[in-house]
């Protein structure tokens, strides 16, 4: 199994629509739970992060964090053809940052 | 905004060729990482460092080799590149936990 599992798409949304990606993780000391982004060709950037369970909001971005289910989400609202990435989950474990694999999003107009 | 360099952005190379990348950061960052991606595929840590003088192997084996010895500096050296090696680098830099800054990588062709 591997430690940070996301499904690797694509995920097509029509624009305006709310785009929901999945993330589930193996180790239940995980401590922090991270959100970048990568263009195609380009660097990862770093969009989002959270630690505690529940939700946090950041403009149109949400990430959901369920430790119980080792489970954690993005949702993108109002999806718009600039969020066409790769969405990788990344997360900590002591001093270990493992990524995930990636979904990418494909926002269609 | 992020301060970190990669240099160079673009190398074509020879079989058996010596090869440095450079990777330099403004930000007094302690930890350095360098990753490897290949297109569409997913990113592999294959050195890091927490300080100077400090540097440990990633998950990935990898043949290149990596020195710190200044904070802001934290070059990759290939001593023979070979084909398999075609790849992208990219070097990231943290104060620590999860929040790393990027470099817009290498990308290196090793014919």
């Amino acid at each position: 199994q591997k430690e940070v599992e996301q499904n690797s798409g694509p995920l097509s949304v029509p624009e305006g629509a709310i785009a929901s990606l999945n993330c589930t993780y193996s180790d239940r000391g995980s401590q922090s739970f991270f959100w970048y982004r990568q263009y195609s060709g380009k660097s990862p950037e770093l969009i989002m992060f959270i630690y505690s369970n529940g939700d946090k909001e950041d403009g149109r971005f949400t990430a959901q964090l369920n430790k119980a289910s080792q489970y954690v989400s993005l949702l993108i609202r109002d999806s718009q053809p600039s969020d066409s990435a790769t969405y990788l989950c990344a997360v900590l474990v002591g001093d270990k940052l493992t990524f995930g694999t990636g979904t990418q999003l494909k926002v269609e107009l | 905004e992020a301060d970190i360099y990669q240099t160079p952005r673009y190398l074509v190379i020879g079989t058996g060729k010596k090869i440095t990348l450079e990777c330099s950061q403004t930000m007094g960052h302690d930890k350095m990482y360098w990753y490897q991606q290949d297109p569409g595929m997913e990113l592999h840590l294959i050195h890091y460092s927490y300080g100077v003088n400090s540097t440990e192997k990633g998950d990935l084996s990898s043949e290149s080799t990596v020195s710190r010895i200044r904070t802001e500096h934290f070059p990759l050296t290939l001593e023979s590149a070979r084909p398999s090696h075609t790849s992208q680098y990219l070097c990231a830099s943290s104060t620590g936990g999860g929040e790393l800054f990027f470099g817009e990588g290498s990308r290196l062709t090793v014919l």
